[in-house]
């Protein structure tokens, strides 16, 4: 089956530890796309990118980081840096160019203990 | 940047009525407005896309119109099912120069009630 998966289900941080976010997608898109949803409101994006390493900052980046050193892996990291990261974390693929959508994965929740 | 509103934030029908979503945008570059509806605790799934050529788009139950003059766009779901429960969310992109970056609005949660 072509799609995206992500990367724990759930997942728990304690205070001052970072956590890696797994995103993988085999539909051969060449961007990328990290969104934090809070309850009751929309997506922000955190990071994106268009292509292998290379990224771009999103509205909401500061306290996060990625990677991009393949095509099908775009990993997001929460650093203790953030001081408020219990959300829900979804990735989305897209082609490059033209006017096509995003595709999203199943996401994950991130809660702090 | 863009900026897209979204309205209501929740909706309440009875089966088999008719439900309407209204977002209006702000940045006039836009040109491509996608719809997604998204059941609790999964990712956003997309149902429907108009391009900025177009003034209207159906399929099956659900159709999305487009008033680029007046920078807003709706959705439309028809007959509507307890499965249609949801939320869902409309968007907003300038496409080509921005390698697809949408701007999203802050949901509507819709409930079908049997």
């Amino acid at each position: 089956d072509g799609g995206i998966t992500q990367s724990p289900k759930y997942l728990f941080r304690k205070e001052g530890q970072n956590v890696t976010l797994s995103c993988e997608q085999n539909l051969n898109h060449d961007a990328m796309y990290w969104y934090r949803q809070d309850p009751g409101q929309g997506l922000r994006l955190i990071y994106y990118s268009q292509i292998v390493n290379d990224f771009q900052k999103g509205d909401i980046a500061e306290g996060y980081s990625v990677s991009r050193e393949k095509k099908e892996s775009f990993p997001l990291t929460v650093t203790s840096a953030q001081k408020n990261p219990t959300a829900f974390y979804l990735c989305a693929s897209s082609i490059v160019g033209g006017l096509k959508s995003q595709y999203f994965g199943p996401g994950t929740r991130l809660l702090v203990l | 940047g863009e900026n897209v509103e979204q309205h209501p934030s929740t909706l309440s029908v009875q089966e088999g009525d008719s439900a309407v979503i209204k977002c209006t945008y702000s940045d006039s570059a836009s040109n491509y407005f996608p719809w997604y509806k998204q059941e609790l605790g999964k990712g956003p799934q997309l149902i429907i896309d108009i391009r900025s050529n177009v003034g209207e788009k159906k399929d099956q139950r659900i159709a999305v119109t487009l008033n680029k003059t007046a920078k807003h766009f709706s959705l439309h779901i028809t007959e509507t099912q307890p499965e249609d429960s949801a939320v869902y969310f409309c968007a907003a992109s300038i496409g080509e120069t921005s390698g697809s970056r949408l701007t999203f609005g802050e949901g509507t949660q819709l409930t079908v009630n049997p």
